[in-house]
């Protein structure tokens, strides 16, 4: 199967960092994605993996070890509007079907 | 500007009726999805398109219909062979032409069944 895990429910403070996990078996996926949704609205894309490694964007970074099945998101210096979900997803080979995990809420507090 | 929209925003109907919910993209994407989310849950596929006139059920596709007759629109008919159709509906395209491309949303369609 193509299972991804991710914590559901995390809690940070405001200009805090904060690392979401995601896990996955490794067979079939081609890279790694992360979306950000906030409630009621749909999701936005956040960053793309094929590679191993840390990719930095802003105050985004996103790793991936693709060998262990593990990426994580990186947020840093903390703002009350990254309070969302943070949804880890997995494209088949080819990119037609993508699997999508069951998402991180994340809470920011002041 | 280009963009996939999606309407109503929220639809209300009887159980036993059918009711189909609009996806518009003027993205000029062959790829596009239909997924539903459930509360706290993530996104589940239903049908996926790869190409005019051509789609595939996805994980979840028994009493959903589809039809792509144009590149543009993937309208999604919900039947009332669907046990439990009160969810918030989620349309997606994709430019099909790299797997690092990612999908776009439209706003979503929220149904209630009464």
């Amino acid at each position: 199967g193509q299972n991804i895990d991710q914590p559901t429910e995390m809690t940070a403070t405001e200009g805090a960092i904060v690392q979401i996990n995601c896990t996955y078996q490794t067979s079939g996926f081609n890279g790694l994605f992360w979306y950000q949704q906030h409630a009621g609205e749909a999701p936005t894309f956040l960053s793309y993996n094929v590679l191993d490694g840390l990719e930095e964007k802003g105050r985004f970074s996103s790793f991936l070890s693709r060998s262990k099945g593990y990426s994580y998101l990186l947020l840093k210096e903390l703002q009350m509007k990254d309070s969302a979900s943070y949804l880890c997803a997995g494209p088949y080979t080819g990119g037609f079907k993508t699997i999508f995990g069951a998402g991180t809420r994340l809470f920011v507090k002041a | 500007d280009g963009g996939i929209t999606q309407s109503p925003k929220y639809l209300f109907r009887k159980e036993g009726q059918n009711v189909t919910l609009s996806c518009e993209q003027n993205l000029n994407h062959d790829a596009m999805y239909w997924y539903r989310q459930d509360p706290g849950q993530g996104l589940r596929l239903i049908y996926y398109s790869q190409i005019v006139n051509d789609f595939q059920k996805g994980d979840i596709a028994e009493g959903y219909s589809v039809s792509r007759e144009k590149k543009e629109s993937f309208p999604l008919t919900v039947t009332s062979a669907q046990k439990n159709p009160t969810a918030f509906y989620l349309c997606a395209s994709r430019n099909r032409d790299r797997v690092q491309n990612e999908q776009f949303f439209g706003p979503g369609t929220r149904l209630t069944v009464l």
